[in-house]
């Protein structure tokens, strides 16, 4: 069974781009989460999907910020325009229930994003 | 509100080393605690849990015990080996929320 999927793994843009990042969860899985971490500092949530409504979006740090889970399957993250601040570690998750204990959440290998 | 600390990386031990990551807590109610490993390359992975005080969560030769009068759940390995060698993140979860909230991440390095 495939994983979590995410693409691209790196991206270099220059500050005042757009970039957009894809996660492919996990077929069947619901749950879709992104999370990211700016550089040594800790990871912190950004949103969760469930199908195709943004049931959480609390962590989203301002209006640069878009995702979007079209049809309740893939999801992307769109930042625009990009700043120096934005860059670090993009990870997705998916999960085939509500997370709870996290027990059966599957992460993925993560978008290393630099702002330049 | 929640949050959790852990001790500063990167900590490099000789293969055989014991090892020791610290990890404290603090959370409004009672929080089930994790710790997720990320080897280089892959994703993050949940390494081990527990979610009532004194529990002791194990995976691997890991072991941390969930201590609510320290709020701490350290993480353990009488032996590390090369393999071991990753980011080790310390976290917590409310019941019933759907957020984790995770520590800065610690690097380990192990020397052959």
């Amino acid at each position: 069974e495939a994983g979590v999927t995410q693409f691209p793994s790196h991206s270099v843009i220059e500050k005042g781009q757009t970039v957009t990042l894809r996660c492919d969860p996990i077929s069947g899985h619901d749950n879709l989460y992104w999370y990211r971490r700016v550089m040594g500092k800790e990871i912190k949530f950004l949103l969760h999907f469930v199908k195709e409504s943004k049931q959480d979006e609390s962590g989203m740090p301002n209006n640069r910020f878009l995702a979007e889970r079209t049809g309740g399957t893939y999801s992307t993250l769109k930042v625009q325009p990009a700043e120096l601040e934005d860059s670090g570690v993009y990870f997705c998750a998916s999960s085939l229930h509500r997370q709870g204990i996290s027990e059966k959440l599957f992460f993925g290998s993560g978008t290393q994003l630099s702002v330049l | 509100g929640n949050s959790v600390t852990q001790m500063e990386g990167p900590v490099t031990l000789s293969e055989e080393a014991f090892l020791t990551i610290n990890c404290t807590y603090t959370a409004t109610g009672y929080p089930s605690l994790f710790w997720y490993v990320q080897y280089p390359g892959e994703g993050l992975q949940l390494l081990l849990k527990a979610t009532k005080a004194d529990d002791k969560g194990s995976n691997k030769g890991f072991e941390a015990t969930y201590r609510k009068e320290t709020t701490s759940f350290h993480l353990e390995k009488g032996s590390v080996q090369v393999s071991d060698s990753a980011v080790y993140f310390c976290a917590l979860s409310m019941n019933r929320d759907d957020k984790i909230i995770f520590g800065k991440g610690t690097r380990l390095h192990i020397l052959p």
